[in-house]
């Protein structure tokens, strides 16, 4: 079956902007959850999305959003970019959450100048 | 709070030579305990987990609740193990992963 799917694959943006990254999990996945790559901070939780609700959220500023559709689908939004922004967003999802394993998508790699 | 803590950023081991990697955890509660696996140009994936008790491609981890500690191990390493190596943990029943920072392993010919 297709993996979890994330687009698009890289992204540039500017200071102020705003800009969607987008997940379509393996299907039958409900939970999607959303992490932030820095060289950094490493790997670090924003937020897990459960049957359109988000059911978990990290230590992440209010310009980070999400929802998820009624097909499991999610999507991120981050508005007025920051330059500490730049990431690698990835994006995984489990059958039921809760401890299943967790599938991640490539990521998209968002670059903000 | 959730914590957990790879100290080995960097680890090169010879081919066949045995491969342990440290993961060390802090929580109040009972976790569960992920390694998880980042070979060259993949995608993340779960290497095992401590509630199957499974080996998978030779590695093994036991959970000690007593030295909060989670280490991966396997006997003689193959030079296809050389990837990244996460250490991840969650509350039981809550999909939120904690991740360590990591550790590179390299596993010299």
């Amino acid at each position: 079956k297709a993996g979890v799917t994330q687009t698009p694959r890289y992204l540039i943006k500017t200071r102020g902007q705003q800009v969607t990254l987008s997940c379509s999990p393996i299907s039958g996945h409900r939970s999607v959850s959303w992490y932030q790559q820095t060289p950094g901070q490493g790997l670090q939780f924003l937020f897990e999305y459960f049957s359109e609700t988000q059911r978990n959220k990290g230590n992440f500023p209010g310009r980070f959003s999400g929802r998820q559709f009624s097909n499991s689908r999610s999507e991120m939004n981050v508005s007025t970019l920051e330059l500490g922004d730049s990431a690698l967003y990835l994006c995984a999802s489990s059958f039921a959450g809760g401890g299943t394993e967790a599938f991640f998508g490539q990521g998209t790699r968002l670059t903000v100048v | 709070a959730q914590r957990v803590t790879q100290p080995e950023k960097l680890l090169s081991v010879f081919k066949g030579a045995p491969v342990e990697l440290k993961c060390n955890y802090s929580y109040s509660g009972s976790p569960e305990l992920f390694w998880y696996v980042q070979y060259s140009r993949q995608r993340l994936q779960l290497l095992l987990r401590h509630i199957s008790r499974e080996s998978i491609k030779g590695f093994t981890a036991d959970l000690n609740k007593g030295e909060t500690s989670f280490h991966l191990k396997k006997p003689f390493a193959q030079e296809e193990d050389s990837a990244m190596y996460y250490c991840a943990l969650s509350a039981i029943g809550n999909e939120k992963l904690t991740f360590g920072t990591g550790t590179r392993l390299t596993i010299i010919p």
